[in-house]
């Protein structure tokens, strides 16, 4: 079975441009949670999504935004994009209702410049 | 408000010996704990998850230790390896609070 994929792998940017980072999840997982990593803060939640609902957002600005479809993929997207906003996000996918076993994809190195 | 709290931040363990790892936690609504192992240039990976209503579980050589009243639970890594050599985050879940993670201990296994 294939694991959660996430594009592009890396991306850079420029502060006050806009990005668009996809995630496909495993077979068959329904809920979709995103995640931004920095040496600094760690693991910080984003947003949950489910059946293409957002089920709860982490405390980040509404620069950040994401939408799930119907195939259960997700897209996340910042606009106006910061200097802080550097980091790997990273996407996870799990079964339908369930946060607890939740199955990474490799990320997607964002730089800002 | 750290949710999770971790340590240490790092640790060097010799080839052979016990690593552990604590985290500590303050909502109760929290039922669910794993831990994830993450290499540079990859996602956290599961490697082992414990719930409140049993006090220990054991993987292969990895083993999790969980007291409920203190509020704590531990990783143990027997006979650790140069090949365990990663950033290891414990994690929390429960209610409507979604999985929250401690800071990480970045383990470094020497021969």
């Amino acid at each position: 079975k294939a694991g959660v994929t996430q594009t592009p792998r890396y991306l850079i940017k420029t502060r006050g441009q806009q990005v668009t980072l996809s995630c496909s999840p495993i077979s068959g997982h329904r809920s979709v949670s995103w995640y931004q990593q920095t040496p600094g803060q760690g693991l910080q939640f984003l947003f949950e999504y489910f059946s293409e609902t957002q089920r709860n957002k982490g405390n980040f600005p509404g620069r950040f935004s994401g939408r799930q479809f119907s195939n259960s993929r997700s897209e996340m997207n910042v606009s106006t994009l910061e200097l802080g906003d550097s980091a790997l996000y990273l996407c996870a996918s799990s079964l339908e209702g369930s946060r607890n076993e939740q199955f990474f994809g490799p990320g997607t190195r964002l730089t800002v410049l | 408000q750290q949710q999770v709290k971790q340590s240490p931040q790092s640790l060097i363990v010799q080839k052979g010996g016990i690593s552990i790892i604590n985290c500590a936690y303050e909502n109760t609504a929290f039922d669910y704990f794993p831990w994830y192992q993450q290499f540079p240039g990859k996602g956290p990976a599961l490697l082992i998850a414990i719930r409140p209503d049993v006090s220990e579980k054991k993987e292969g050589r990895f083993t999790i230790s969980f007291n409920k009243s203190a509020k704590q639970f531990s990783l143990h890594i027997m006979d650790s390896q140069p090949g365990d050599s990663a950033t290891y985050f414990c994690a929390a879940v429960g209610g409507n609070t979604p999985l929250v993670f401690g800071k990480g201990t970045r383990l470094s296994v020497i021969a």
